[in-house]
């Protein structure tokens, strides 16, 4: 079945470094593939999605492009800020519509 | 704020009690879904729930018990949990099952924080 696996954490950076966080996927077909973002003390809520090969999702700064040569997602941020510390969750969808997320990463920003 | 409202935030239950936790979307979404979240785990999903009825019950233990009276409301009755089932508790909803599938997305609400002593 359809399924991520994502880079484990956690990740820490210093304010204004670059960030990458690695997503593979494998599946039948080619599902819309989504990031979630998990703040302290709250639910996931989506960051950013592509529907089909070579789309760019694009959201807060965060960017990930839809490869489907490499079967990859990566999530990538040119700037960090300490606000961005949070949980990080790559997911795409079975066939019968159930989101199957990643195991999380996540990233710590320091001033 | 998300449209999907959890309460209560925080629960203390001890093993012998019964407690729930209620979920509510203000969306208009058909499907709705209960996931638990644990340390170190990765997200679990227990229940689904479409145009409400049950659709996925993911070999969760009899003492968590899903109800959903309405598309707009789902709970899940606890009952003689066990210290493991300390978790959060996230609810979610999307238009229906096959949201994601047409890159629609799940909406999440805060969780519920339990801790079952």
């Amino acid at each position: 079945g359809n399924s991520v696996t994502q880079m484990e954490g956690p990740v820490t950076l210093s304010e204004e470094a670059f960030l990458t966080i690695n997503c593979t996927y494998t599946a039948t077909g080619y599902p819309s593939l989504f990031w979630y973002v998990q703040y302290p003390g709250e639910g996931l809520q989506l960051l950013l999605k592509a529907t089909k090969a070579d789309d760019k999702g694009s959201n807060k700064g965060f960017e990930a492009t839809y490869r489907k040569e490499t079967t990859s997602f990566h999530l990538e941020k040119g700037s960090v800020q300490v606000s961005d510390s949070a949980v990080y969750f790559c997911a795409l969808p079975d066939s019968w519509g159930k989101l199957q997320f990643g195991a999380g990463t996540q990233v710590v920003v320091t001033p | 704020e998300t449209g999907v409202t959890q309460t209560p935030r925080h629960l203390v239950m001890g093993m012998t009690n019964k407690k729930s936790l209620k979920c509510e979307q203000h969306l208009g979404h058909n499907a709705m879904y209960w996931y638990k979240q644990s340390a170190k785990k990765p997200l679990e999903l227990m229940f689904v729930y479409n145009f409400k009825e049950q659709t996925e019950n993911n070999s969760v233990p009899s003492r968590f018990s899903p109800e959903c009276p309405n598309s707009s409301h789902l709970f899940l009755h606890l009952h003689t949990l066990q210290p493991e089932d300390s978790a959060l508790y996230l609810c979610a909803s999307s238009q229906d099952l096959s949201a994601v599938i047409t890159s629609d997305t799940q909406y999440f609400g805060p969780g519920t924080r339990l801790t079952v002593l």
